[in-house]
């Protein structure tokens, strides 16, 4: 049974530029919340997708944006990238309504901006 | 919004002692978690915790549920050198649908 697939790993991006990252959920899970942890901090919360749908936000700007599909894999899109931006992305799995003692983490997408 | 202090920020102890980390809020939540996070790989939840007041353990791991709903702690006990890594406490509140994450303790520990 895999568990949250997250891709890439890593990537390089430059100032201004837009990067996708991709969430595929752990089997049986059927919403995707995404997280950005930055160096030597614990991971903020970006928002949550449910029926491909936005269900939170939390405190960041419009450049972040997302997407859930019918199988419920998740997209997180970031625009005019900042080198404030460099970070790990975590995504977390869930069902819906089980609250965080449910949540499955990925191994995270390492994003570098230079 | 809601902010999370916790500390120790790190920890450097000999194998075979006992470690006591902890977490407090300036908001009540009504789930505290614990979790282990190790190099290259995502927070893994140790504890979850759902009433104030309460203590549960797990293995070698008891952690508590502050009487006032603003705090947490985490309790190792004879540690072993796989216990290192960065343990997170988060504070989760159903209706908000997020955690919201201290900044972490590194535990080293010294064979």
């Amino acid at each position: 049974d895999a568990g949250v697939t997250q891709s890439p790993t890593h990537l390089i991006k430059t100032r201004g530029q837009q990067v996708t990252l991709r969430c595929s959920p752990k089997s049986g899970h059927d919403t995707v919340s995404w997280y950005q942890q930055a160096l030597g901090q614990g991971p903020q919360f970006i928002f949550q997708y449910y029926e491909e749908e936005e269900r939170q936000r939390g405190n960041f700007p419009d450049r972040f944006s997302g997407h859930q599909f019918p199988n419920y894999s998740s997209e997180l899109n970031v625009n005019a990238l900042l080198l404030g931006d460099s970070a790990l992305y975590l995504c977390a799995s869930s069902y819906y309504g089980q609250g965080a003692q449910g949540y499955t983490f990925g191994s995270g997408t390492r994003l570098t901006v230079v | 919004g809601q902010q999370l202090n916790q500390s120790p920020q790190s920890m450097f102890i000999q194998e075979g002692e006992d470690v006591s980390m902890n977490c407090t809020s300036s908001s009540i939540f009504n789930t505290w978690l614990w979790y282990k996070q190790e190099p290259g790989e995502g927070p893994v939840l140790l504890i979850a915790l759902y009433k104030a007041g309460e203590l549960t353990s797990n293995g070698r791991l008891t952690a508590q549920f502050g009487i006032t709903r603003k705090d947490s702690f985490l309790n190792i006990s004879a540690s072993i050198p796989s216990d290192v890594g960065i343990y997170f406490c988060a504070g989760h509140n159903t209706n908000a649908g997020k955690s919201t994450f201290g900044d972490g303790t590194t535990l080293t520990v010294k064979p």
